[in-house]
């Protein structure tokens, strides 16, 4: 079975710096998905980011950017120009490829980010 | 489109009573999963389901949850008896799987449940 970590409970940033955010994940798999999904005070769970094990290239998608270590099972979040908004819980999420898997995503435990006015 | 509903999105009951929680996945999605998250535990995948029919109900805690999927467009998580330790967020998430490719996963705004 898949496992996702996140070693950080909590982070934070002072507005406008850039923070990273930590994701290591166990799998016998080669190929498969990773994404990062925010969670504000509302509970709205949102996609950020997600990253295709075969692509080299890491995703980016405005303000978010990815590190993703596929030898080392690691796959970072880095937040540029951090904003108020940005505040929220952090996870990573694993997904297998294939029909049996469907769509199942394995979570890991969250990291708290707070931003600094 | 609406997104994903879910209702209540609150709910306090007493032990021992039996709670219905409700999703409307998105119009089309033929996918949908129901999660629960504790601050103990996290976020876990309690059941899905594809095309209506439930494919892994392996993360459902026992024999007191249940859930169903009558239609393409509604799914209940029942708890019956429902106990203190029950008390959690619970999620309902749809999306459109076909074969291997990735669809992303869209969450409901999810049911706190309380059990006093």
């Amino acid at each position: 079975a898949q496992t996702v970590t996140q070693s950080q409970p909590e982070m934070s940033v002072q507005e406008a710096e850039t923070v990273t955010l930590s994701c290591t994940y166990d799998t016998s798999e080669s190929d498969y998905y990773l994404f990062w999904y925010k969670q504000p005070p509302s509970r709205q769970m949102i996609l950020v980011i997600r990253q295709e094990a075969y692509k080299q290239q890491n995703a980016t998608e405005n303000r978010f950017s990815v590190n993703f270590q596929k030898a080392a099972k690691s796959f970072s979040l880095k937040i540029s120009d951090s904003q108020l908004g940005d505040a929220a819980m952090y996870f990573c999420a694993y997904r297998s490829p294939g029909h049996n898997a469907g769509n199942m995503l394995t979570f890991g435990g969250g990291t708290r980010l707070m931003v600094k006015p | 489109d609406a997104g994903v509903i879910q209702s209540p999105r609150h709910e306090v009951t007493e032990m021992g009573q039996e709670v219905t929680l409700r999703c409307k996945p998105i119009s089309g999605h033929n996918s949908l999963f129901w999660y629960r998250q504790t601050m103990m535990r996290g976020l876990e995948l309690l059941i899905y389901f594809n095309n209506n029919v439930p494919i892994d109900d392996s993360g459902m805690p026992e024999d007191r949850f249940s859930a169903k999927m009558p239609n393409a467009s509604f799914s209940t998580l029942k708890i019956q008896p429902s106990e203190p330790r029950d008390s959690a967020v619970y999620f309902c998430a749809s999306s459109l799987f076909s074969g291997g490719s990735y669809n992303e996963q869209f969450f409901g705004p999810g049911t706190r449940l309380t059990v006093l």
